[in-house]
């Protein structure tokens, strides 16, 4: 199947501090990219979908001023939790679609907020 | 608003036994079904994707069936071994290209 990378893979940093998490497609053109955040024995949320070339679109609950989502090509979004909080922290977890009918995940990054 | 709910949430069986994971979905107009692994702090790895005009799809041990009308799925793992436990998630696509709306998912155990 198709490959999604994340980087970083996990991430601790002080509370105010902003992070970026890249989500990248390696060896497909993905126009359509999504955010899950899940939090310890739950299950995945989404966030927001992230369209290349377009204003992301974020899910009711979602502040989209925190979590800031950019497509800027066909391989590349990245999700920035800016100044970020101890409720914050979770696992964050992208998706990519190949054709219409399937996603394929990252392997997530996990953030700490202290 | 789609909701899709797993049961068991969990359990516990011993290796060699077949067992089968429940998924139900309140609304049956879905575009597909799919069925991922999750490692403990890990991603998802793709089982197997049913489209809404299938009935199953098989891989290996593992056999997934899709009842649209009813809103079942169920997820068919024959012989387990210890390497199967994980938590397995269920989520349904309401059309082409659109997001996924997860189950909660059932963390199985295999004990050897």
């Amino acid at each position: 199947g198709a490959v999604v990378s994340q980087h970083p893979s996990r991430v601790i940093c002080k509370s105010g501090t902003s992070v970026k998490i890249e989500c990248r497609s390696l060896d497909f053109q993905a126009t359509t990219m999504f955010w899950y955040r899940q939090f310890p024995k739950q299950s995945l949320m989404l966030m927001a979908t992230s369209n290349e070339g377009s204003k992301a679109t974020y899910e009711q609950g979602v502040e989209k001023d925190k979590f800031l989502i950019n497509h800027a090509s066909l391989t590349l979004s990245t999700l920035t939790v800016t100044s970020a909080h101890p409720e914050d922290s979770s696992f964050y977890i992208c998706s990519a679609g190949a054709g219409e009918s399937e996603q394929f995940f990252g392997p997530g990054t996990r953030l700490t907020v202290l | 608003k789609q909701e899709v709910t797993q049961i068991p949430a969990a359990l516990s069986v011993p290796e060699g036994e077949n067992l089968v994971l429940n998924c139900s979905f309140t609304d049956s107009a879905i575009y597909n079904l799919q069925w991922f692994r999750q490692d403990p702090g890990k991603g998802l790895t793709s089982l197997l994707l049913i489209q809404s005009s299938q009935r199953e799809q098989t891989s290996g041990r593992l056999n997934a069936s899709l009842d649209k009308s009813s809103g079942r799925s169920t997820l068919y793992i024959a012989a387990s071994q210890p390497g199967d436990s994980a938590t397995y998630l269920c989520a349904v696509r309401e059309t082409s290209g659109s997001r996924l709306t997860f189950g909660e998912g059932t963390q199985l155990t295999v004990n050897p």
